[in-house]
């Protein structure tokens, strides 16, 4: 059963430090996004990989995010340094684009910062 | 800029009734793809429905329809005999086609359905 796998499922951290957040798509996927949710924003955009390419990380706090794509098989998100307003569920999803299908979501990374 | 809105934040309905989700979005594009996501509690993002805009016949998926208005740029959902299981958050997603060299889904800000007994 393929599907988006993402760690860690929960993080609490203190105000100040790194946090790193992976996810693997599924393979075969040539996109993957980054999204944010949080109870007033819904779903936020913060950056995406076609064929392992930046596309688009306007949506991410330049000074504090960044996200890469390594390989084919990992997409990884960092903070630093975290703070309280980042406390969010951030999820990651895939889709194969360049045709006719559906976003794939992981199960999301719940992640707060005292 | 491309946006999608969902201007009910929460609802409710009695178990076998019909409830019916708006959303509404907002794009220059020709043709895209529109979907409904549904989160329940376990968090975990799942398609319901989607639907080609070429396409002006309204996508089914047993007890979920759509109406899709083109031109008004409206895609509600339906849900029929609602069940309990169908308590969750519901996420109206539009993505453009990709020859607009755009390949990202936006998202509405969701709308909470509670199923009561």
């Amino acid at each position: 059963d393929a599907r988006v796998t993402q760690t860690p499922r929960h993080k609490v951290t203190e105000m100040g430090q790194e946090v790193t957040m992976r996810c693997q798509p599924i393979l075969g996927h040539n996109t993957v996004f980054w999204y944010r949710q949080t109870m007033m924003q819904g779903l936020e955009l913060l950056a995406y990989f076609r064929n392992r390419a930046p596309l688009d990380d306007s949506g991410m706090p330049k000074d504090r995010f960044s996200a890469e794509m390594p390989d084919a098989t990992l997409a990884t998100l960092k903070i630093q340094p975290s703070e309280p307003r980042d406390s969010a569920v951030y999820f990651c999803a895939s889709a194969f684009t360049g045709g006719w299908t559906e976003a794939f979501f992981g199960q999301g990374t719940r992640l707060t910062v005292v | 800029a491309q946006t999608v809105t969902q201007s009910q934040p929460e609802m409710s309905v009695q178990e076998a009734e019909t409830v019916t989700l708006s959303c509404t979005y907002d794009t220059s594009e020709s043709n895209y793809y529109l979907f409904w996501y549904k989160q329940p509690p376990s968090r975990q993002m799942i398609l319901v429905i989607r639907q080609e805009a070429y396409k002006q016949q309204n996508a089914t998926e047993n007890r979920f329809s759509v109406n899709f208005q083109k031109a008004a740029k409206s895609f509600s959902l339906k849900i029929s005999d609602s069940q309990l299981g169908d308590t969750a958050m519901y996420f109206c997603a539009f993505m453009p086609t990709t020859t607009s060299g755009t390949y990202k889904y936006i998202f509405g800000t969701g709308t909470r359905l509670k199923v009561l007994a």
